[in-house]
């Protein structure tokens, strides 16, 4: 069983729509909680980076902690086609564990 | 703040030679990371420097090595590249007392 489980996806939703991710985790000493983006071809881009249980915002990006339950999502508001990319989840300290990434594409 | 930068971006190596690739980490933020990312297996942990000194390494063979300048720059040194090693190479810094990394855009390595 890998630590960090993210469904690949592949996801397809309209422009406008609410994208909703998640991963799961088994290592309960994990308590740094990143999501990244990734364009084809590019590095990942941090987009939140959360500490404790709980949600955080920014702009049209919510992070959502669940350290009970192991579980970590990131919401996406009104997506834009600009938001085509992979999501990663990664967690740890000095080193990153990280999900498979999940590919969303934004219809137009 | 100018970002993490690597160099090169783009390299095709033979089997058997070795490689060097270099990340400049972001103005002020001492610590390095090395990912590997592949189709396959994802982002994998390659190592950490800190301060001229290697603080973690993930679970890959010695062929994977690495090292730290007085300036933060880091090097990553392969040797005896294997078809598997064809991958993405990142780099990434993070600032002292924080854990958020900070990608550069990577270095694709094809072995033929």
């Amino acid at each position: 069983q890998k630590e960090v489980e993210q469904d690949p996806g592949p996801l397809s939703v309209p422009e406008g729509a609410i994208v909703s991710l998640n991963c799961t985790y088994s290592n309960s000493a994990f308590q740094y909680f990143m999501w990244y983006r990734q364009y084809s071809r590019k590095g990942p881009e941090l987009l939140m980076y959360t500490y404790s249980s709980g949600n955080k915002e920014d702009g049209r990006f919510t992070a959502q902690v669940d350290k009970s339950s192991k579980y970590i999502s990131l919401f996406i508001r009104d997506s834009q086609p600009s938001d085509s990319a992979t999501y990663l989840c990664a967690m740890g300290f000095y080193k990153l564990s990280f999900g498979a990434g999940t590919t969303v594409t934004v219809r137009a | 703040k100018a970002g993490v930068t690597q160099t090169p971006r783009y390299l095709i190596k033979t089997r058997g030679q070795q490689v060097t690739l270099s990340c400049s980490p972001i103005s002020g933020h001492r610590s390095v990371s090395w990912y590997q990312q592949t189709p396959g297996q994802g982002l994998q942990f390659l190592f950490e420097y800190f301060s001229e000194t290697q603080r973690n390494k993930g679970n890959f063979p010695g062929r994977f090595s690495g090292r730290q300048f007085s300036n933060s720059r880091s090097e990553m040194n392969v040797s005896t590249l294997e078809l598997g090693d064809s991958a993405l190479y990142l780099c990434a810094s993070r600032p002292t007392g924080s854990y958020e990394q900070y990608f550069g855009p990577g270095t694709r390595l094809t072995v033929t």
